[in-house]
């Protein structure tokens, strides 16, 4: 199996609040999972990354969590600011070919 | 540094006719990507290009084609266009095809009517 599956499909958080966001996969071939951030009218651009040998990657107020014997990893966005209003997608990448991507979610940080 | 630029930025077009977008990009990439975006389908690859001159399908290439004929432009040709085909459409680049570090550009609006 190729799929990704990404959850909410949106989400409301309130400013200073926590926003996470989960996706799956059932390939156990995958060996990199990178996040996206989408703003309105741009294309994605990469916002944080994990491999599977690690269970945790922090960037500033964004965290990857990995699990891989659940076959699961999500994003958590620490103290949510109403500028990371933005659509993300979860990707997988099967060794050595191309990245799979998460259907998407859009989060909304209200003031 | 521009990156990955695709042009237009928009576009109408009625069912039948075709048209061609361009995506060029300046950091020597190996791979080029066009995906199509659609509300609630995520992003799904079209065609790709591993290099010049090699182009090859991804999950959704019915009704498009593509060429690369230089290193640094990816065109995606819609020979007939259908109101299916109303996206938004991405072009990426990476210097691999391990998935590392897609770049893409602003996208293409396109509207079929």
């Amino acid at each position: 199996q190729q799929q990704v599956k990404q959850s909410p499909q949106s989400l409301i958080v309130q400013k200073g609040g926590i926003s996470i966001i989960n996706c799956a996969y059932e390939n156990t071939a995958f060996d990199y999972f990178p996040w996206y951030q989408q703003f309105p009218g741009k294309g994605p651009a990469l916002l944080i990354a994990i491999r599977p040998d690690v269970s945790e990657k922090k960037e500033g107020r964004f965290t990857i969590s990995f699990n891989k014997s659940a076959k699961q990893f999500s994003l958590h966005i620490m103290d949510s600011q109403p500028g990371d209003s933005a659509t993300y997608f979860c990707a997988a990448r099967p060794s050595f070919q191309k990245l799979v991507f998460g259907t998407g979610t859009r989060l909304l940080v209200s003031p | 540094n521009a990156g990955v630029t695709q042009t237009p930025k928009f576009r109408v077009l009625k069912t039948g006719q075709s048209m061609t977008l361009l995506c060029a990009q300046d950091m020597n990439h190996e791979y080029m990507y066009w995906y199509r975006q659609d509300p609630g389908m995520g992003l799904r690859l079209i065609h790709y290009s591993v290099g010049e001159g090699t182009t090859a399908k991804g999950e959704v290439p019915d009704g498009y084609n593509v060429s690369r004929l230089k290193k640094q432009n990816f065109l995606l040709g819609l020979e007939s266009a259908a109101p299916s085909q109303t996206s938004v459409y991405f072009c990426a680049s990476s210097y691999s095809g391990q998935g590392y570090g897609y770049t893409f550009g602003s996208g293409t609006r396109l509207t079929v009517v």
